[in-house]
């Protein structure tokens, strides 16, 4: 069964960046996009992007676009998301979360990783 | 984007109660609707995908349903562990996006 399993916890100063990974063990890691959620204290869930680690192409969501990227290594089974630029407002439980079918299509998200919380303050 | 809206935000039910959410799309999306179960401190869980599957291992006495613009999952009877945040989530078209959510409360 495949697992994903993310970076420890962070804490960052403003306009600095953090870098968040996400290893998948236990099954096919290329064919299958990650996707990045992300979850504010208190609050629902926002989509920040993907990347489907074969094509190596990432999707981002407009809100992100200039501050984020998100790389795949296939080698060793990881996905990378980096946001740049942080301020307060960044402040959340960062998720990956991977395609429950493969292929380029958008797909639900079967598997989750634990979640990293990424504190941002001066 | 596509804007998913959920109600009711909140929802107080009992134990064995049967429950509804409903989630609504603001353009078509066909089937390609999801849901999902979070509990405190834990990543979500995938419940229903595709608006009407249920994923592999999730109790039947979950079911989803709709499709084009209005969805709804129904919980048949309430357990104890059932008690949770539900989101919808369309995956019709890029950006993917979630409903607000609707919190499960014990009455």
């Amino acid at each position: 069964q495949v697992q994903l399993v993310q970076s420890g916890a962070e804490v960052k100063k403003p306009g600095s960046s953090v870098k968040v990974s996400c290893k998948a063990s236990g099954g096919t890691f290329s064919n299958y996009a990650i996707s990045w959620v992300r979850q504010a204290p208190g609050q629902g869930l926002e989509w920040m992007g993907r990347i489907i680690p074969f094509l190596g192409i990432p999707n981002y969501a407009l809100k992100f676009q200039g501050r984020v990227t998100m790389t795949a290594d296939k080698s060793t089974s990881t996905a990378y998301m980096e946001l740049r630029s942080l301020r307060s407002e960044d402040t959340a439980v960062y998720f990956c979360a991977r395609d429950f079918h493969s292929g380029t299509y958008l797909h639900a998200f079967d598997i989750w990783g634990q979640g990293t919380l990424v504190t941002v303050s001066s | 984007d596509i804007q998913m809206a959920q109600s009711p935000s909140t929802l107080s039910a009992s134990v064995g109660d049967r429950v509804t959410i409903t989630c609504r799309a603001s353009q078509n999306i066909n089937s390609w609707l999801a849901w999902y179960q979070q509990k405190p401190g834990k990543a979500p869980k995938l419940l229903i995908y595709k608006a009407s599957s249920l994923e592999s291992g999730v109790p039947s006495r979950f079911s989803g349903s709709g499709s084009g613009t209005e969805f709804t999952l129904t919980i048949s009877s309430l357990q104890p562990d059932d008690f949770a945040t539900y989101y919808c989530q369309q995956y019709s078209t890029y950006p993917v996006t979630f409903g607000q959510g609707t919190k499960l409360e014990i009455k």
